[in-house]
């Protein structure tokens, strides 16, 4: 497995346009998770997912964002109307239901960095 | 959530030990200490974790106070690709989401 694999890596777009990033999680963890990383500040959560079902957002999450993780596999974040302030970078993670040894933590991926022009 | 505070930034010499402190004087009796590190255009990695006793594994050493309200990660021998970001966070595993809760971490920087 090659862990958490994210695309596309940069993203560059104009202020209304809509965009969609993907993350691709480790085949047998069945718990995803997005978060948001601006500039000199640590990773805030968006939302996560076991298996299909999204079951937590947080407040950051407005109506313009819109996550879906259809049977259980990849996921996607959909960004409507994008405006300067959604510049960051936009993170994966994944994890098994219960940690076992020898994997006690998450696995993120290099997130897709997002610029609004 | 339970708080953690680290210091902003730190320095270190390359092949000299360095101990990054946290503290989190609200853990709760479940909370679980975690380690994790972001290395530059990378995503946080896992580091270590523990509850009371110290522990130790390939990548660094966690030492916890004896009331829990403080902790110390040490990298027995800094190298220039431990330069990262570091993350102490609190993890309830009883936490029905058990997402991770990140502060602002501290910068280390490491001098050859």
């Amino acid at each position: 497995d090659t862990g958490v694999s994210q695309n596309p890596r940069h993203k560059i777009t104009k202020r209304g346009q809509n965009v969609t990033f993907r993350c691709d999680p480790i085949s047998e963890h069945n718990r995803l998770y997005w978060y948001r990383q601006t500039l000199g500040q640590g990773p805030e959560f968006l939302t996560y997912f076991q298996n299909e079902a999204q079951l937590e957002k947080s407040r950051l999450l407005s109506d313009r964002f819109s996550a879906e993780r259809p049977k259980g596999s990849f996921s996607t974040l959909e960004i409507q109307r994008t405006e300067q302030g959604d510049s960051a970078m936009y993170l994966c993670a994944s994890s098994p239901r219960w940690f076992l040894p020898p994997n006690y933590g998450y696995t993120f991926g290099s997130g897709t960095r997002l610029t609004v022009v | 959530d339970a708080k953690t505070t680290q210091p902003n930034s730190m320095e270190s010499n390359e092949e000299e030990p360095v101990h990054l402190p946290c503290n989190h004087s609200t853990i709760s009796g479940t909370d679980y200490i975690h380690w994790y590190r972001q290395l530059p255009s990378q995503g946080p990695e896992y580091v270590i974790h523990g509850l009371t006793s110290n522990v130790n594994n390939r990548m660094a050493s966690l030492a916890i106070a004896e009331d829990r309200k403080s902790s110390t990660l040490i990298l027995h021998r800094a190298t220039l690709r431990d330069a990262a970001v570091y993350y102490c966070i609190l993890r309830d595993p009883n936490n029905a989401g058990n997402m991770l809760t990140f502060g602002g971490g501290t910068r280390l920087m490491v001098k050859p």
